[in-house]
């Protein structure tokens, strides 16, 4: 399959922590890259090759993988990491990329 | 620092061809690989594919038909062309610079994304 799942919705209460998950066969084989995207913004890359993070992403925002799940966790989280985030692998056994649906994180 | 910008019509009519131009400022377009993705409301982001600064090309399967994607090194831009396009085609188009570590591809740098609207 070349799907990707991810829980719609999730929310978090100021200065805890949240896990987002994205689920998928190719995610067995393939890590996962994570983009957050706030409204009418574009996407921005916050997580890749598993557990790397672009410059000036704060290290709150960490990511893991185990089996065909793939996770990005922040700790401690803050009002600004309010977003949708969306994974993001290759195709198994295709050339190809595909998305996750996304989550909304809400920062309550 | 890196900036995309695309720029194309706004308005394409059904049947008709899509172009979009992405325009590299900041930056070299060598050695990295350049995506177009878009995104509806109903079907969030969506992969289009790439074009190599060489001008080799991955293509999304379900577009792949109708799709073309080209770079030119010496303006620093790459293009979108998508035939016979329909409503379903209707999304916000972004460009973006990716590049692979290892075997592991990701998309560094964003354009702030064009609206086309599929009508007559």
């Amino acid at each position: 399959s070349s799907e990707l799942t991810q829980d719609p919705a999730v929310s978090v209460a100021l200065g805890q922590t949240v896990t987002i998950t994205c689920q998928g066969d190719s995610l067995r084989s393939h890590y996962a890259t994570w983009y957050q995207q706030k409204p009418g913004q574009a996407p921005l890359l916050v997580m890749y090759r598993e557990n790397s993070r672009p410059s000036g992403v704060p290290d709150r925002f960490t990511g893991s993988s185990s089996g065909n799940t793939a996770s990005l966790t922040i700790t401690g989280a803050q009002a600004e990491d309010e977003a949708d985030y969306y994974c993001n692998s290759r195709v198994s056994n295709a050339h190809h990329f595909v998305f996750g649906p996304g989550t909304k994180v809400t920062v309550l | 620092q890196v900036q995309l910008q695309e720029s194309g019509p706004g308005l394409v009519k059904p049947s008709e061809t899509l172009s979009l131009t992405c325009t590299v400022s900041g930056g070299s377009v060598n050695n990295y690989y350049w995506t177009w993705i878009r995104q509806t409301p109903g079907k969030g982001l969506e992969w289009i594919g790439y074009v190599y600064y060489s001008g080799s090309t991955n293509y999304n399967p379900s577009l792949k038909s109708r799709l073309t994607i080209s770079v030119d090194t010496s303006k620093g831009q790459f293009y979108l062309n998508l035939r016979s396009v329909t409503a379903a085609d209707t999304a916000v188009y972004f460009c973006v610079r990716s590049a692979y570590t290892g075997s592991h591809y990701y998309m560094d740098v964003w354009g702030k994304g064009t609206t086309v609207i599929v009508s007559s």
